[in-house]
């Protein structure tokens, strides 16, 4: 089956830094997705992204298909960024990498 | 804006019981998904459908079962609940994943403890 794979698997940051996370495929970049899990266990979906260049604020999310990645970039990171951030992607089922942790402090 | 809808957030149930557990798009979505997340293991898919009576088995499929009678509803069913179904469980849904921009959305989650 699709392997996906996340890193790191856990981010701490101070308030206002950048950062860059990455999910690796293995198969065909059906239906790639971001999601972020608030600390209320609450999925939402960030971007819809099988390919190129997506914004949303202070979030953006490349994929390069071609070479199996996909990157999320949080910019000016704020306490309410912490939570876990997911890719997923497959054909009619998506299947989930195990997450990017992330902790932003003060 | 899609809104999927969970009947309960948290929930007690007794090892033994049947228990349901309900979810409603509103967005005429045609493919439903369960999934439940638990501690190091990640998401993993129970069942999904991708039309009204119609149903798929995803990667962990025993023990429940599910009831797709109308299109905006989607019911995971454990028969004889047991303590290693203890579980958050996420319902999903999407317009359909066999055409472009088709994102996944995600109710806010049922905590299932069985005790």
């Amino acid at each position: 089956g699709i392997q996906v794979e996340q890193s790191p698997p856990d981010l701490i940051l101070q308030e206002g830094a950048n950062s860059t996370l990455r999910c690796n495929f293995s198969d065909s970049v059906n239906n790639l997705q971001w999601f972020h899990q608030n600390p209320w266990g609450q999925l939402i979906n960030l971007f819809y992204i099988p390919s190129g260049t997506k914004q949303n604020g202070r979030l953006s999310a490349t994929t390069v298909a071609t070479e199996r990645y996909s990157l999320l970039y949080i910019s000016s990171s704020q306490t309410t960024d912490s939570g876990v951030y997911f890719c997923a992607l497959g054909f009619q089922k998506l299947v989930f990498g195990t997450g990017t942790r992330l902790l932003v402090s003060p | 804006d899609v809104k999927v809808t969970q009947s309960s957030r948290y929930l007690v149930k007794r090892t033994g019981e049947k228990v349901f557990l309900e979810c409603v798009q509103d967005m005429d979505h045609e493919n439903m998904f369960w999934y439940r997340q638990d501690p190091g293991l990640g998401l993993r898919l129970i069942y999904f459908s991708y039309d009204v009576k119609m149903k798929e088995k995803g990667d962990i499929p025993e023990g429940y079962s599910v009831s797709r009678e109308k299109k905006e509803r989607f019911s995971l069913i454990l028969e004889s609940a047991s303590t290693n179904q203890t579980s958050m469980y996420l319902c999903a849904s999407s317009l359909s994943l066999l055409k472009n921009n088709s994102p996944l959305h995600f109710g806010n989650g049922t905590r299932l403890t069985v005790t």
